[in-house]
């Protein structure tokens, strides 16, 4: 069965250094992969999607992302955080003829000033 | 260009009620998907609708059904709800099924 595993639940930088959340997916088939930011009460927002082609994708808000395939990886990186990107980060699998997302648990991202 | 609407955003509901939640999908969108987030949690695919047919559930019991309408909005229905039914529901609409999905803000349901 598919799955998505974040290992880091919560994560604290530095305003102005350098952010990488990690995303590791497990499903059969080539992936569809996502990452989400949620802000507290709040929905989800795209940040950016893999879907084929060049295997690092370019998201909103400075953020990008590479896709590994030998490593099942998807991880997110912002070469320098902004006070304003703390929030809850997901990785999402699409899977199934029903486009379902499988989410991670989540990354609590903190950032210091 | 509208965003995906739900209403209302609080809910509060005691066991054993019935609740109904509204989403209406960003214009043009035909699929529309539901998810439960737990306090914590990723969301949790609840089930998808396209073109009024429920086109694939996640593992949630038969009393979560839900609706599409001709406008492609849609309804989540819950009934007898229980304490764990507490969750942020989330609505999110796709042009075509396999494209990216677009999330409203969220219901949040508590039950007393």
């Amino acid at each position: 069965a598919q799955s998505v595993t974040q290992p880091d639940i919560h994560i604290t930088v530095s305003e102005g250094a350098s952010l990488e959340l990690r995303c590791n997916y497990s499903y059969g088939a080539t992936p569809y992969l996502f990452w989400y930011v949620q802000s507290p009460g709040q929905g989800l927002q795209l940040l950016l999607k893999y879907f084929s082609g060049d295997t690092l994708v370019q998201g909103i808000k400075g953020f990008e992302a590479e896709f590994k395939r030998s490593q099942s990886s998807f991880n997110l990186r912002k070469p320098s955080v902004h006070w304003s990107d703390a929030a809850e980060y997901f990785c999402a699998v699409l899977t199934g003829t029903a486009s379902k997302l499988t989410f991670g648990t989540g990354t609590r991202l903190q950032v210091t000033l | 260009e509208t965003g995906v609407t739900q209403s209302p955003t609080h809910l509060i509901k005691t066991r054993g009620q019935q609740v109904t939640l509204r989403c209406s999908s960003q214009s043009g969108h035909n699929t529309v998907s539901w998810y439960q987030q737990a306090l914590g949690q990723g969301p949790q695919f609840i089930f998808q609708y396209y073109r009024e047919e429920e086109n694939g559930r996640g593992n949630f019991p038969p009393r979560f059904s839900g609706l599409q309408f001709p406008n492609y909005s849609s309804e989540l229905n819950v009934n007898a709800l229980e304490l764990d039914d507490s969750a942020l529901y989330l609505c999110a609409s796709s042009l075509l099924q396999g494209s990216e999905a677009f999330f409203g803000q969220g219901t949040r349901l508590t039950v007393v």
